[in-house]
C-alpha cells in the first residue's frame, strides 16, 4: 500500500493553457474522488468514479474541466483554457468502502495560473 | 452556505492547554471524518465516527459524534507544537458516500 499518489505536486501555467493532473489510487480501491481546495477553505467536491464509471459531477465542474478513469485504475483531471480562478490545490482521494474504511487522500497538486 | 459549519475558524492556544473544535450540520451525518492538513499538503486521516454517541481517541486527540448525529467535536488534551495545522471535518451527508467538508479550523500552538 503506497497510498494515493498525485502528479505533479506543483504546476505553474499561463492563462489559457491546458493542464492535466494524474492520480493513482490505492490499488484495491474502486472509488476515486477529485476535490478542489482554495486558500482558507475546505475541499470542495468535483467528481467521483466507481471503477471506470463517472457517477457524479459537481456543478463546479465547468465545461473546461474533464476527468477520466480509463480501466478503473488511475485518473486524470484536465483543465482547458485555464483561468486565474482555477488556481487551487487539486486533491484526489480513493476508497474501497467509505463507511468501513474511510477515504485516503493524496498530497495534492497545487496549480497556479499566471 | 456551508452544509458543515466548523468553529472556531482559527484558534491560538498556549502549549499544554486543552482545546475543542466543533463541527455542526443541519442534516443527519452518515459518517463523520476528521482530517489534519499542514499548509500546502494533503489531508491526513485522524478518525472516523459512524454511530450516534460514538467516541474515539488516538494519543491526545478525542472525537465524539453526538446522539443525534448532527454534531461532532474534536478535543486535544495538553496541546503540543506538533498539533498545529488545519483541522477539517468531512461528512457523508444524505448517504451519498462522498465527503462534504467544513471550512477548516486553523490551530496555532504558542510555546
Amino acid at each position: 500500500d503506497t497510498g494515493v499518489s498525485q502528479d505533479p505536486r506543483h504546476k505553474i501555467t499561463k492563462r489559457g493553457q491546458n493542464v492535466t493532473f494524474r492520480c493513482d489510487p490505492i490499488s484495491e480501491h474502486n472509488r476515486l474522488y477529485w476535490y478542489r481546495q482554495t486558500l482558507g477553505q475546505g475541499p470542495e467536491f468535483l467528481t467521483y468514479f466507481q471503477n471506470e464509471a463517472q457517477l457524479e459531477k459537481s456543478r463546479l465542474l465547468s465545461d473546461r474541466f474533464s476527468a477520466e478513469r480509463p480501466k478503473g485504475s488511475f485518473s486524470t483531471l484536465e483543465i482547458q483554457r485555464t483561468e486565474q480562478g482555477d488556481s487551487a490545490m487539486y486533491l484526489c482521494a480513493s476508497s474501497r468502502s467509505p463507511r468501513d474504511y474511510g477515504y485516503t487522500f493524496g498530497s495534492g497538486t497545487r496549480l497556479t495560473v499566471v | 452556505s456551508q452544509e458543515l459549519e466548523q468553529s472556531p475558524q482559527s484558534l491560538i492556544v498556549q502549549e499544554g492547554k486543552n482545546l475543542t473544535i466543533n463541527c455542526t450540520s443541519s442534516k443527519t451525518l452518515y459518517g463523520l471524518y476528521w482530517y489534519k492538513q499542514k499548509y500546502g499538503e494533503g489531508l491526513i486521516f485522524l478518525m472516523m465516527l459512524q454511530k450516534g454517541g460514538e467516541e474515539k481517541s488516538h494519543e491526545k486527540i478525542t472525537a465524539k459524534l453526538d446522539e443525534k448525529k448532527q454534531q461532532s467535536s474534536l478535543h486535544i488534551t495538553a496541546s503540543q507544537p506538533s498539533h498545529a495545522g488545519i483541522y477539517l471535518c468531512g461528512a457523508d451527508i444524505g448517504g451519498a458516500q462522498k465527503l462534504v467538508f467544513g471550512q477548516g479550523t486553523r490551530l496555532t500552538i504558542n510555546p
